[in-house]
């Protein structure tokens, strides 16, 4: 079956140090990813996509994400926390041809001062 | 432009009453998406229009759910004989096309409590 991971419900980091969140998926087809962030009490918004070409993608607010299809996933990075991006994020698959993303169960971030 | 809008932002209310849910989608989107976020979960897919096709129902839980789509635009999701286990953040979302890797929009959602 198809299925996204995100094997850290939480993570907590200092203002300024890295950041990794991770992204397994399981897909049969060639997937097409997406990570989004959720701040609370509002929607998601997309931070990046890949659907093809360059497996390092480029964000908004600084992240970055890179697509390893020989572990199937799609980690996020930024290299430099800022207070401001304590939030949950959620990883997305989807794939050609169909409407329906499948979605992980989140990771929530806390940013230290 | 205006976004994806919601409402009620929050809506409280006893086992057994029915309710409804509304989504205003981004003008021009033709995707319109309901998903449910549990404490704890990622999002469930409940249900999926596009245009004047039918929509898809796979997610719906159970028969007590419903949503139409009227007009192509604005959206209700109803929750009839509501029980407490459907108490959850509804979040609608939308997108321009019906393809997977069109980004999709969402709104703030709307807080179900059931007392």
């Amino acid at each position: 079956a198809q299925s996204v991971t995100q094997p850290d419900i939480h993570i907590t980091v200092s203002e300024g140090a890295s950041l990794e969140l991770r992204c397994n998926y399981s897909y049969g087809a060639t997937p097409y990813l997406f990570w989004y962030v959720q701040s609370p009490g509002q929607g998601l918004q997309l931070l990046l996509k890949y659907f093809s070409g360059d497996t390092l993608v480029q964000g908004i607010k600084g992240f970055e994400a890179e697509f390893k299809r020989s572990q199937s996933s799609f980690n996020l990075r930024k290299p430099s926390v800022h207070w401001s991006d304590a939030a949950e994020y959620f990883c997305a698959v989807s794939t050609s041809g169909t409407y329906k993303y499948i979605f992980g169960t989140g990771t929530r971030l806390k940013v230290l001062a | 432009g205006a976004g994806v809008s919601q409402s009620p932002s929050n809506k409280v209310t006893e086992k057994g009453k029915d309710v409804e849910l509304r989504c205003d989608p981004i003008s021009g989107h033709t995707a319109l998406y309901w998903y449910r976020q549990s404490l704890g979960q990622g999002l469930e897919f409940l249900i999926y229009f596009q245009g004047n096709s039918a929509p898809d129902k796979s997610g719906l839980p159970s028969d007590r759910f419903s949503a139409e789509r009227t007009g192509g635009s604005v959206s209700t999701l109803t929750i009839q004989r509501t029980q407490q286990e459907d108490s959850a953040v509804y979040l609608c979302a939308s997108s321009p096309r019906d393809r997977g890797y069109n980004e999709q929009f969402f709104g703030p959602g709307t807080r179900l409590t059931v007392l």
